[in-house]
């Protein structure tokens, strides 16, 4: 199946600064990526969607502006987090989609774990 | 509105079958997938349902009954290793995924 390359797995950062997360489709063109957040034990939530070259479709209750989404390239999507508060510390993870075989299919890549202390 | 639903969690033991089940009402139908999510990973792909029917994959089988909103996702012969999160997914009518919460599957020795 289609690679999706998610860096950093992990990163621990100060309340007030920036963290920028990148999510690369490795052998496949992606003009849609997602983005979503998991709180412990709840499912996916879904905060935006990465279309390339156009601005990010945001969920409702997500705030464009401190989740700023780059989708630049078919193969590249970047969330930052923007003035990063304890609250915002959770596990981050993109995923694009591939249509294959007449179907859609989405592939994770491996999230980030973001800790705000 | 949209709404999938699973079971929060469930028990099993080594060596046993287990089924978990989800049933789903969206906006259209354009197909099913479970993953599977160990604790602090993403989730990776199990299998895909379009169509009536079961579909095995070694140890893993997935059924689908579209008339009926339903699915289930039957793991056979259970290893510890199965221990995790069990996701449903619905494509809809526009080709975005809905996922339901999760089933949280503990195996037993």
């Amino acid at each position: 199946g289609a690679v999706v390359s998610q860096h950093p797995s992990r990163v621990i950062c100060k309340s007030g600064t920036s963290v920028k997360i990148e999510c690369r489709s490795l052998d496949f063109q992606a003009t849609t990526m997602f983005w979503y957040r998991q709180f412990p034990k709840k499912s996916l939530m879904l905060m935006a969607t990465s279309n390339e070259g156009s601005k990010a479709t945001y969920e409702q209750g997500v705030e464009k502006d401190k989740f700023l989404i780059n989708h630049a390239s078919l193969t590249l999507s970047t969330l930052t987090v923007t003035s990063a508060h304890p609250e915002d510390s959770s596990f981050y993870i993109c995923s694009a989609r591939s249509n294959w075989g007449g179907h859609t299919e989405a592939f994770f890549g491996q999230g980030t774990r973001l800790t705000v202390v | 509105g949209q709404n999938i639903d699973q079971p929060t969690e469930m028990t099993a033991t080594e060596g046993a079958i287990v089924q978990i089940n989800c049933t789903y009402q969206t906006s259209g139908f354009n197909g099913l997938f479970w993953y599977q999510q160990h604790a602090g990973e993403a989730p990776t792909f199990l299998s895909y349902n379009v169509l009536d029917g079961l579909e095995e994959k070694g140890r893993f089988s997935s059924f689908l009954s579209r008339s009926k909103g339903y699915s289930y996702l039957l793991l056979k012969e259970l290893q510890m290793k199965d221990s995790a999160s069990y996701l449903c997914a619905v494509v809809d009518s526009n080709y975005q995924l809905i996922w339901g919460a999760g089933t949280k599957l503990i195996i037993k020795p």
